[in-house]
């Protein structure tokens, strides 16, 4: 079992279409990240959050930290093909270094 | 780019084999992991270092021993490979453990037959 489970595992939208995708855990973060990964390529980190209940924006894409610091949401408005990619949540523990990934969502925007 | 180089970006070899993937970052940072993809399973961590011959286990270590004898080279060693270990392979370096951005190579492709 997966410290960081995220929901959907895949998911296949027309362009335009706005979409949420979910990180879930048991377990309390200290801040919990969020790559994209291209085909043959390593993720790339889009956005760090910190605070419980802390609210990011990057153009049309919302990131939010749980209350309690044990989940996040991505949320894309009007979604466009550049956006199709594997969104990966990632999360480091209070006194721990290790930084553990989620299961990954296999994002498709169809055009 | 962050500079970190993985080394071969592809490999195929026979199931008991002994195997070293490299992994060379030129940022100084203290932090450095090797994580293996598969589907289903996002990343998952084999090992990591803290630090010059400082390294830990992670979730997935079995079959897997690392070294780390200088700060830009990070090691992963398959002592004998299955066909198991089939996956994609990435390394990543951090200047910090927490709250930090990490940055990956371009991944070591590897096929155990």
């Amino acid at each position: 079992t997966q410290l960081l489970e995220q929901s959907p595992q895949f998911l296949s939208i027309q362009e335009g279409e706005n979409l949420t995708v979910y990180c879930n855990s048991s377990s309390v973060f200290s801040s919990l990240q969020w790559y994209r990964q291209e085909p043959g390529e390593g993720p790339v980190l889009l956005v760090t959050v910190v605070t419980g209940g802390e609210v990011k924006k990057l153009k049309r894409l919302t990131f939010q930290f749980g209350d309690a610091r044990k989940d996040s949401s991505l949320h894309i408005t009007a979604a466009q093909t550049g956006d199709t990619g594997l969104y990966l949540c990632a999360g480091a523990r209070f006194g721990n270094e290790k930084l553990t990934f989620g299961t990954g969502t296999r994002l498709t925007i169809i055009p | 780019d962050a500079g970190i180089t993985q080394s071969p970006r592809h490999k195929v070899t026979e199931t008991g084999t002994p195997v070293t993937l490299r992994c060379h970052q030129t940022e100084n940072h203290r932090y450095m992991y090797w994580y293996r993809q598969d589907p289903g399973h996002g990343l998952r961590l084999i090992h990591y270092s803290y630090g010059v011959k400082d390294t830990d286990k992670g979730e997935v270590s079995d079959g897997y021993s690392v070294s780390r004898s200088k700060t830009e080279d990070f090691l992963l060693t398959l002592e004998s490979a299955t066909s198991s270990q089939t996956s994609v392979y990435f390394c990543a370096i951090t200047a910090a453990g927490l709250n930090t951005e990490a940055f990956f190579g371009q991944g070591t492709r590897l096929t155990v037959v």
